[in-house]
């Protein structure tokens, strides 16, 4: 089992729909949490952390359930522009380089 | 503000032989960070500086050889290419390893690699 598991998708959505991603991660001694965005052919962006109370930025909202150890992604009014492939990053340890990468979730936003 | 860059950004090479993918970062930043993806993989630490001369291996350095003799390069050095090399390499650094916003990972722009 990969510690960090996304569906891989693509989901396929029309613009303005809201579409939601999850990730589980498998150690729960995990501490940090992120969403990257990455282009194709690019280098991956801070999209947001994920807080331990969620937090919400614009349209999207990042959510951190510990005890099923899932994080969740939230975009809301979906833009063609948000056409992307999402990673979810856990840090295993906070203060230290262990960033465990997800292998990505791709969304479609449709005209 | 150039950031991160990396040289090259696309390399043909044979198998055996010696590559240098170049990492330079213009922010000063304490830790940096060689990464490869590949289709199946989330990006996978090849290895990993926290300061000029100090480096670590990360989840797969086998047949890559680092240095960090200057805070803003990190050069990665494939010592005999393989096949399996085949990827894109990806380089990034952090301002500290705390918390919230210095837990920023900026990457460069990628290097494809292709052995032959």
């Amino acid at each position: 089992r990969k510690e960090v598991e996304q569906d891989p998708g693509p989901f396929n959505v029309p613009e303005g729909a809201t579409v939601a991603f999850n990730c589980t991660y498998s150690n729960s001694a995990s501490q940090s949490f992120f969403w990257y965005r990455q282009d194709c052919r690019k280098e991956p962006k801070l999209l947001m952390s994920v807080y331990s109370s969620g937090n919400e930025d614009g349209r999207f909202t990042a959510q951190l359930n510990r005890a099923s150890q899932y994080i969740s992604l939230l975009i809301r009014d979906s833009k063609l522009s948000d056409s992307a492939t999402y990673l979810c990053v856990v840090n295993r340890a906070s203060g230290t380089y262990k960033y465990i990468f997800g292998t990505g979730t791709r969304l479609k936003v449709l005209a | 503000d150039a950031g991160i860059t990396q040289s090259p950004r696309y390399k043909i090479t044979e198998t055996g032989r010696q590559v240098t993918l170049m990492c330079h970062q213009t922010w000063s930043h304490s830790y940096m960070f060689w990464y490869r993806q590949d289709l199946g993989h989330g990006l996978r630490l090849i290895y990993y500086s926290a300061a000029a001369d100090i480096t670590d291996k990360g989840e797969v350095p086998d047949g890559y050889v680092v240095s960090r003799s200057k805070t803003e390069n990190f050069p990665l050095t494939l010592e005999s290419a393989t096949r399996s090399q085949t990827s894109v390499y990806f380089c990034a650094s952090n301002p500290n390893l705390g918390q919230g916003k210095e837990e920023t990972q900026y990457f460069g722009p990628g290097t494809r690699l292709l052995v032959l």
